[in-house]
């Protein structure tokens, strides 16, 4: 089975300053990894994923993430933040290893990280 | 990426009754997928739907509870039958886009039914 943990529910910053959205996942075989974010009374938008290659992945808005096979994460980080960035913000797995059948692309969230960003 | 509509975008609906959710894709794809948020709650997925199959469900969900309609490749139907205030949640469709083995999967905005 896999699974993701979020062990943050809440993230505080100061506009300008750098963040992190920690994610940690669990797979047994290899991993897809993705990150959402879902503004306020929105759907969810795609902002990253790894696949494969570099470690280090950007994406949107500035977003990048940094892939560690060795302690199974998939934290999001920004230089800068913005108070936009304000959301609630998924990282997501699917196991690589899993091209078929049901579930074969079932994408398993974590329970999400609300990020605030104050002026 | 592919733009995905839902329709409504909002219900209040009574204990009892049903409601079909509509979701509309602006470029034909293969595989769609239905996920719900429970207050407070992540994802879960409900069922993937292809076009020319029955609608693979996850455990937990049935399809007498969640018909599913996949009638082409740019629309999917989610019914909630026989609604109770468990129901409440957030209904997310979703595609599936992008090189094989190597998918990325987008949202539409999303239906918020709140159930009496």
């Amino acid at each position: 089975a896999q699974s993701v943990a979020q062990p943050e529910d809440q993230v505080n910053v100061a506009e300008g300053n750098p963040l992190t959205v920690k994610c940690t996942y669990s797979v047994s075989g290899n991993p897809y990894l993705f990150w959402y974010v879902q503004y306020p009374n929105r759907g969810l938008q795609f902002l990253l994923k790894y696949i494969t290659g570099d470690n280090l992945v950007k994406g949107s808005y500035g977003f990048e993430a940094e892939f560690n096979k060795s302690q199974t994460s998939f934290h999001l980080k920004k230089p800068s933040a913005l108070v936009s960035d304000s959301a609630l913000y998924f990282c997501a797995v699917r196991d690589r290893g899993r091209n078929s059948g049901a579930g074969s692309y079932q994408l398993t969230f974590g329970k999400g990280t609300k990020l605030s960003v104050i002026p | 990426s592919a733009v995905i509509s839902q329709k409504p975008s909002r219900d209040i609906c009574q204990r009892g009754t049903s409601l079909t959710i509509q979701c509309q894709v602006d470029s034909q794809v293969t595989m769609m997928f239905w996920y719900r948020q429970q207050p407070g709650q992540s994802l879960t997925l409900i069922a993937t739907a292809n076009q020319g199959s029955e609608a693979t469900y996850e455990s937990g969900f049935v399809i007498d509870k969640f018909p599913i309609s996949r009638p082409n490749l740019t629309f999917s139907t989610l019914t909630v039958s026989n609604m109770s205030p468990e129901d409440s949640s957030i209904y997310l469709c979703t595609t599936s886009q992008g090189a094989i083995g190597q998918e990325t999967q987008y949202f539409g905005p999303g239906t918020r039914l709140l159930v009496l």
